[in-house]
């Protein structure tokens, strides 16, 4: 079946380095694929989605790009702040059928 | 525009006992899909009500049931309750439907059930 293997945390990085999250995915068909975020005790807020391929999904300086050929989803920020601390959940969906997520990947960074 | 809320965002139970979630999606939202969230098994889907039906199902026990009001509004049930039942529950709505090619998910708060 379908599948998101995103790559294990914790990832621990100092205020203003960069970031990179790996996402991968197996899909039968052409997934939608989106990174949500999730706050410490709080539900999911969408960071970014991609719909197709060599879609770029970008928002409060995170970007992903929708590769097919290597149907990878990776996140990136150039720099991180105190406030990105959080869970990173890398998702696909195709048409018709629920979101397929990753582990979750949890990001800590320091002052 | 007001968010996804669920009601109650925290509940404690015993085994055996049944549990009734409440989720209440954005306004005009029309699709309304459920999540559970573990630390072991991660996120996990339940099931998906569109216009009153279920559309799509997880793959959970028939202790675990929803349902879909007129007004969009969704409950799940589970019933006799278990340990591993313990879970933040999460609910998510949908413009359209999953069915749309992209369509995106926007989930409320969850409901944090502790089952001892």
């Amino acid at each position: 079946g379908n599948s998101v293997t995103q790559m294990e945390g914790p990832v621990t990085l100092s205020e203003e380095a960069f970031l990179t999250i790996n996402c991968t995915y197996t899909a039968t068909g052409y997934p939608s694929l989106f990174w949500y975020v999730q706050y410490p005790g709080e539900g999911l807020q969408l960071l970014l989605k991609a719909t197709k391929a060599d879609d770029k999904g970008s928002n409060k300086g995170f970007e992903a790009t929708y590769r097919k050929e290597t149907t990878s989803f990776h996140l990136e920020k150039g720099s991180v702040q105190v406030s990105d601390s959080a869970v990173y959940f890398c998702a696909s969906m195709e048409a018709g059928t629920a979101l397929i997520f990753g582990k979750g990947t949890t990001l800590s960074v320091s002052s | 525009k007001a968010g996804v809320t669920q009601t109650p965002r925290y509940l404690i139970k015993t085994r055996g006992q049944q549990v009734t979630l409440s989720c209440s999606p954005i306004s005009g939202h029309r699709s309304v899909s459920w999540y559970q969230q573990t630390p072991g098994q991660g996120l996990q889907f339940l099931f998906e009500y569109f216009s009153e039906t279920q559309r799509n199902k997880g793959n959970f026990p028939g202790r675990f049931s929803g349902r879909q009001f007129s007004n969009s509004r969704s409950e799940m049930n589970v019933s006799t309750l278990e340990l591993g039942d313990s879970a933040l529950y999460l609910c998510a709505s949908t413009l359209a439907g999953g069915t749309g090619f992209g369509e995106t998910q926007y989930f409320g708060p969850g409901t944090r059930l502790l089952v001892l």
